[in-house]
Protein backbone atom coordinates (compact mmCIF):
# COMPACT_ATOMS: atom_id res chain seq x y z
CA UNK A 1 0.00 0.00 0.00
CA UNK A 2 0.74 3.73 0.00
CA UNK A 3 3.02 5.30 2.33
CA UNK A 4 2.73 8.28 4.37
CA UNK A 5 5.68 9.03 6.74
CA UNK A 6 5.99 11.54 9.46
CA UNK A 7 9.11 13.43 11.20
CA UNK A 8 9.97 13.51 13.75
CA UNK A 9 8.36 10.36 15.34
CA UNK A 10 8.58 11.54 18.58
CA UNK A 11 9.41 15.54 20.35
CA UNK A 12 9.79 16.80 23.60
CA UNK A 13 9.65 20.65 23.89
CA UNK A 14 9.76 22.93 26.83
CA UNK A 15 6.48 25.09 27.25
CA UNK A 16 6.22 28.05 25.16
CA UNK A 17 8.69 26.67 22.51
CA UNK A 18 7.36 25.89 18.60
CA UNK A 19 7.15 22.33 17.51
CA UNK A 20 6.94 21.37 13.67
CA UNK A 21 5.74 18.12 12.16
CA UNK A 22 6.40 17.17 8.63
CA UNK A 23 4.05 14.64 6.97
CA UNK A 24 5.28 13.71 3.65
CA UNK A 25 3.72 10.89 0.97
CA UNK A 26 6.27 8.67 -0.55
CA UNK A 27 5.33 7.08 -3.23
CA UNK A 28 1.73 9.51 -4.76
CA UNK A 29 0.86 12.98 -4.61
CA UNK A 30 -1.54 14.48 -2.39
CA UNK A 31 -2.89 17.53 -3.05
CA UNK A 32 -5.16 16.87 -0.05
CA UNK A 33 -3.73 15.90 3.25
CA UNK A 34 -5.39 15.56 6.62
CA UNK A 35 -4.15 16.40 10.64
CA UNK A 36 -5.44 14.68 13.33
CA UNK A 37 -5.04 14.70 17.08
CA UNK A 38 -5.48 11.97 19.43
CA UNK A 39 -5.53 12.34 23.20
CA UNK A 40 -5.00 8.48 25.21
CA UNK A 41 -7.84 6.26 25.26
CA UNK A 42 -9.71 8.56 22.83
CA UNK A 43 -10.41 8.72 19.20
CA UNK A 44 -9.05 10.59 16.69
CA UNK A 45 -9.91 13.90 16.02
CA UNK A 46 -9.80 16.04 13.04
CA UNK A 47 -8.05 19.08 13.49
CA UNK A 48 -7.84 20.61 9.99
CA UNK A 49 -7.83 19.63 5.86
CA UNK A 50 -4.66 20.90 4.16
CA UNK A 51 -4.71 22.02 0.71
CA UNK A 52 -1.75 22.03 -1.45
CA UNK A 53 -1.44 26.13 -2.67
CA UNK A 54 -4.19 27.10 -0.46
CA UNK A 55 -4.79 27.77 3.33
CA UNK A 56 -5.78 25.18 5.35
CA UNK A 57 -9.50 24.56 6.31
CA UNK A 58 -9.67 24.05 10.33
CA UNK A 59 -12.47 22.35 12.39
CA UNK A 60 -14.60 24.48 14.76
CA UNK A 61 -12.73 24.58 18.68
CA UNK A 62 -9.45 24.09 15.95
CA UNK A 63 -7.26 27.38 16.70
CA UNK A 64 -5.50 28.24 13.46
CA UNK A 65 -2.96 30.55 14.49
CA UNK A 66 -1.99 27.92 17.36
CA UNK A 67 -1.90 24.97 14.67
CA UNK A 68 -0.31 26.48 11.47
CA UNK A 69 -0.36 24.09 8.53
CA UNK A 70 1.49 24.47 5.16
CA UNK A 71 0.91 22.80 2.75
CA UNK A 72 3.67 23.79 0.17
CA UNK A 73 3.65 21.20 -2.49
CA UNK A 74 1.78 17.87 -3.41
CA UNK A 75 3.92 15.37 -1.15
CA UNK A 76 4.88 17.58 2.00
CA UNK A 77 2.11 19.17 4.62
CA UNK A 78 3.68 20.18 7.94
CA UNK A 79 1.72 21.31 10.95
CA UNK A 80 3.53 23.68 13.80
CA UNK A 81 2.36 24.00 16.75
CA UNK A 82 3.14 27.28 18.13
CA UNK A 83 3.97 28.60 22.21
CA UNK A 84 3.04 24.54 22.93
CA UNK A 85 1.66 23.86 26.05
CA UNK A 86 1.48 20.63 28.40
CA UNK A 87 -2.15 20.50 26.92
CA UNK A 88 -1.11 20.47 23.56
CA UNK A 89 0.71 16.74 24.20
CA UNK A 90 -0.77 14.66 22.01
CA UNK A 91 -0.89 11.88 19.27
CA UNK A 92 -0.46 13.90 16.14
CA UNK A 93 -1.32 12.18 13.29
CA UNK A 94 -1.36 12.98 9.21
CA UNK A 95 -3.24 11.81 6.34
CA UNK A 96 -2.73 12.13 2.41
CA UNK A 97 -5.17 11.67 0.32
CA UNK A 98 -4.08 10.10 -3.52
CA UNK A 99 -4.65 12.20 -5.98
CA UNK A 100 -4.85 9.95 -8.59
CA UNK A 101 -7.61 7.93 -6.41
CA UNK A 102 -9.66 9.96 -4.57
CA UNK A 103 -11.14 7.81 -2.56
CA UNK A 104 -8.09 6.21 -0.85
CA UNK A 105 -6.33 7.56 2.16
CA UNK A 106 -3.54 7.29 4.14
CA UNK A 107 -2.09 7.30 7.67
CA UNK A 108 1.05 8.27 8.49
CA UNK A 109 2.47 6.55 12.02
CA UNK A 110 1.80 9.61 13.86
CA UNK A 111 4.03 12.05 16.06
CA UNK A 112 4.42 12.03 19.55
CA UNK A 113 4.54 15.53 21.49
CA UNK A 114 5.44 16.36 25.06
CA UNK A 115 5.35 19.50 26.27
CA UNK A 116 6.92 19.70 29.27
CA UNK B 1 -21.30 12.15 6.82
CA UNK B 2 -23.29 9.46 8.37
CA UNK B 3 -22.83 8.21 12.11
CA UNK B 4 -22.17 4.78 12.50
CA UNK B 5 -22.14 1.96 15.40
CA UNK B 6 -20.33 -0.45 16.58
CA UNK B 7 -19.57 -2.80 19.32
CA UNK B 8 -17.45 -1.17 22.38
CA UNK B 9 -15.33 -4.54 22.09
CA UNK B 10 -14.74 -8.02 20.58
CA UNK B 11 -12.95 -11.16 21.48
CA UNK B 12 -12.01 -13.32 18.72
CA UNK B 13 -9.90 -16.84 19.04
CA UNK B 14 -6.79 -16.84 17.09
CA UNK B 15 -7.55 -18.80 13.93
CA UNK B 16 -10.86 -18.30 13.75
CA UNK B 17 -13.15 -15.43 11.63
CA UNK B 18 -13.65 -12.05 13.07
CA UNK B 19 -17.12 -11.04 12.21
CA UNK B 20 -17.08 -7.27 13.04
CA UNK B 21 -20.53 -5.84 12.47
CA UNK B 22 -21.21 -2.01 11.74
CA UNK B 23 -24.35 -0.14 11.46
CA UNK B 24 -24.89 2.87 9.54
CA UNK B 25 -28.45 3.15 9.23
CA UNK B 26 -28.66 6.99 7.77
CA UNK B 27 -25.93 6.50 4.97
CA UNK B 28 -26.84 8.12 1.77
CA UNK B 29 -26.30 6.79 -1.45
CA UNK B 30 -23.37 8.35 -2.45
CA UNK B 31 -21.29 7.74 0.64
CA UNK B 32 -19.10 4.53 0.85
CA UNK B 33 -18.18 2.44 3.68
CA UNK B 34 -14.78 2.78 4.90
CA UNK B 35 -12.64 0.17 7.26
CA UNK B 36 -9.88 0.91 9.53
CA UNK B 37 -7.79 -0.41 12.31
CA UNK B 38 -5.13 1.17 14.50
CA UNK B 39 -2.86 -0.98 16.52
CA UNK B 40 -1.47 0.14 19.69
CA UNK B 41 0.66 3.86 19.29
CA UNK B 42 0.62 3.51 15.45
CA UNK B 43 -1.42 5.24 12.57
CA UNK B 44 -4.42 3.95 11.72
CA UNK B 45 -4.39 1.36 8.84
CA UNK B 46 -6.49 1.26 5.67
CA UNK B 47 -7.87 -1.83 5.31
CA UNK B 48 -11.11 -1.83 2.67
CA UNK B 49 -14.06 0.01 1.79
CA UNK B 50 -16.99 -0.36 -0.09
CA UNK B 51 -20.17 1.37 -1.85
CA UNK B 52 -22.86 -1.35 -2.62
CA UNK B 53 -21.07 -4.83 -3.47
CA UNK B 54 -19.72 -7.02 -1.54
CA UNK B 55 -15.38 -6.44 -1.52
CA UNK B 56 -12.43 -8.49 -1.13
CA UNK B 57 -9.24 -7.96 -0.25
CA UNK B 58 -6.01 -10.02 0.78
CA UNK B 59 -6.76 -8.65 4.49
CA UNK B 60 -10.36 -8.83 4.61
CA UNK B 61 -14.02 -8.82 3.18
CA UNK B 62 -16.60 -6.08 3.58
CA UNK B 63 -19.89 -7.73 3.67
CA UNK B 64 -22.67 -4.98 2.74
CA UNK B 65 -26.18 -5.74 3.16
CA UNK B 66 -28.87 -5.27 0.47
CA UNK B 67 -30.10 -2.29 2.04
CA UNK B 68 -26.75 -0.26 3.00
CA UNK B 69 -27.99 0.37 6.32
CA UNK B 70 -24.95 -1.97 8.24
CA UNK B 71 -22.22 -3.79 7.28
CA UNK B 72 -19.66 -6.11 8.66
CA UNK B 73 -15.99 -6.28 8.31
CA UNK B 74 -14.63 -10.51 8.00
CA UNK B 75 -11.38 -11.05 9.24
CA UNK B 76 -10.83 -14.67 7.78
CA UNK B 77 -8.59 -16.29 10.13
CA UNK B 78 -8.10 -13.87 13.17
CA UNK B 79 -4.30 -13.93 14.35
CA UNK B 80 -2.81 -12.43 17.40
CA UNK B 81 -1.65 -9.15 15.30
CA UNK B 82 -5.13 -8.19 14.65
CA UNK B 83 -5.66 -7.25 17.67
CA UNK B 84 -6.37 -3.33 17.37
CA UNK B 85 -9.18 -0.60 17.27
CA UNK B 86 -11.10 -1.31 13.87
CA UNK B 87 -13.21 2.05 12.55
CA UNK B 88 -16.10 1.93 10.31
CA UNK B 89 -16.47 5.16 8.86
CA UNK B 90 -19.06 6.35 5.85
CA UNK B 91 -18.08 9.07 3.47
CA UNK B 92 -18.54 10.37 -0.09
CA UNK B 93 -16.17 9.11 -1.91
CA UNK B 94 -14.42 11.91 -3.07
CA UNK B 95 -14.06 14.95 -1.38
CA UNK B 96 -15.32 14.13 2.36
CA UNK B 97 -13.71 13.55 5.66
CA UNK B 98 -12.72 10.70 7.37
CA UNK B 99 -14.56 11.06 11.02
CA UNK B 100 -14.01 8.25 13.56
CA UNK B 101 -15.81 7.44 15.93
CA UNK B 102 -15.51 4.93 18.67
CA UNK B 103 -14.41 1.92 16.67
CA UNK B 104 -14.26 -1.78 18.17
CA UNK B 105 -11.73 -2.96 19.99
CA UNK B 106 -10.99 -6.29 18.87
CA UNK B 107 -8.65 -8.64 21.24
CA UNK B 108 -7.96 -11.76 19.68
CA UNK B 109 -6.87 -14.67 22.27
CA UNK B 110 -4.67 -17.67 21.83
Amino acid sequence: GAVVSQHPSWVICKSGTSVKIECRSLDFQATTMFWYRQFPKQSLMLMATSNEGSKATYEQGVEKDKFLINHASLTLSTLTVTSAHPEDSSFYICSARDTGRQETQYFGPGTRLLVL
Amino acid sequence: DAKTTQPTSMDCAEGRAANLPCNHSTISGNEYVYWYRQIHSQGPQYIIHGLKNNETNEMASLIITEDRKSSTLILPHATLRDTAVYYCIVRVGQGGKLIFGQGTELSVKP
